[in-house]
């Protein structure tokens, strides 16, 4: 089993959906919980950054963190085709302490 | 305000061949870490340098080495290249002393490996 699993994809919706993405953690130990956007050819870019539980805010994403469960979702409300990019979600233990990456999945916005 | 930038960004190898890439962390950061992303895979953790030192190591053979210069910049080098080794190389830089703190990669180098 992975340390981090992310749902597979691509995922396709049209522009102005409500789009939910989701990871699940196995390691106990992780604490800081992040989601990362990856245009293509390009490196990726920090979108949200997390310590406890519960749920944070930026504009149109959401950023939500449930440890007793160890599930880590990213929403993002009137998406735009801007928003078509691979998302990776990432946790690590504390400071200076490697990243885990998920697999990453790719989300397409249609006009 | 400079970013994390790599170089080159694009080269091809063959098998056996050895290859060095280089970094520049953003300005004010000391701290640089490796991950090396495949194709459809998330970035995974190769090693971390801070005070040129490597500090932490990911699951990845002796053929993967750095180092770290006095101006904080960092170079990977891998050799005996394996067709496997093919993948977009990502340098992340932080400053260590930042609890949590946040990780900025660079655009990445895409090796080929024939």
């Amino acid at each position: 089993q992975k340390e981090v699993e992310q749902d597979p994809g691509p995922l396709s919706v049209p522009e102005g959906a409500i789009v939910s993405l989701n990871c699940t953690y196995s390691n106990s130990a992780f604490q800081y919980f992040m989601w990362y956007r990856q245009y293509s050819r390009k490196g990726p870019e920090l979108l949200m950054y997390t310590y406890s539980s519960g749920n944070k805010e930026d504009g149109r994403f959401t950023a939500q963190v449930d440890k007793s469960s160890k599930y880590i979702s990213l929403f993002i409300r009137d998406s735009q085709p801007s928003d078509s990019a691979t998302y990776l979600c990432a946790t690590h233990t504390g400071a200076n302490s490697k990243l885990t990456f998920g697999k990453g999945i790719t989300l397409s916005v249609r006009p | 305000d400079a970013g994390v930038t790599q170089s080159p960004t694009h080269l091809i190898k063959t098998r056996g061949q050895q290859v060095t890439l280089r970094c520049s962390p953003k300005s004010g950061h000391d701290t640089v870490s490796w991950y090396q992303q495949a194709l459809g895979q998330g970035p995974q953790f190769i090693f971390q340098y801070y005070e040129e030192e490597e500090r932490q190591r990911g699951n990845f053979p002796d053929r993967f080495s750095g180092h770290q210069f006095p101006n904080y910049s960092s170079e990977l080098n891998v050799n005996a290249l394996l067709l496997g080794d093919s993948a977009l190389y990502l340098c992340a830089s932080s400053l260590f002393l930042d609890n949590p703190g946040e990780l900025f990669f660079g655009e990445g180098s895409r090796l080929t490996v024939l």
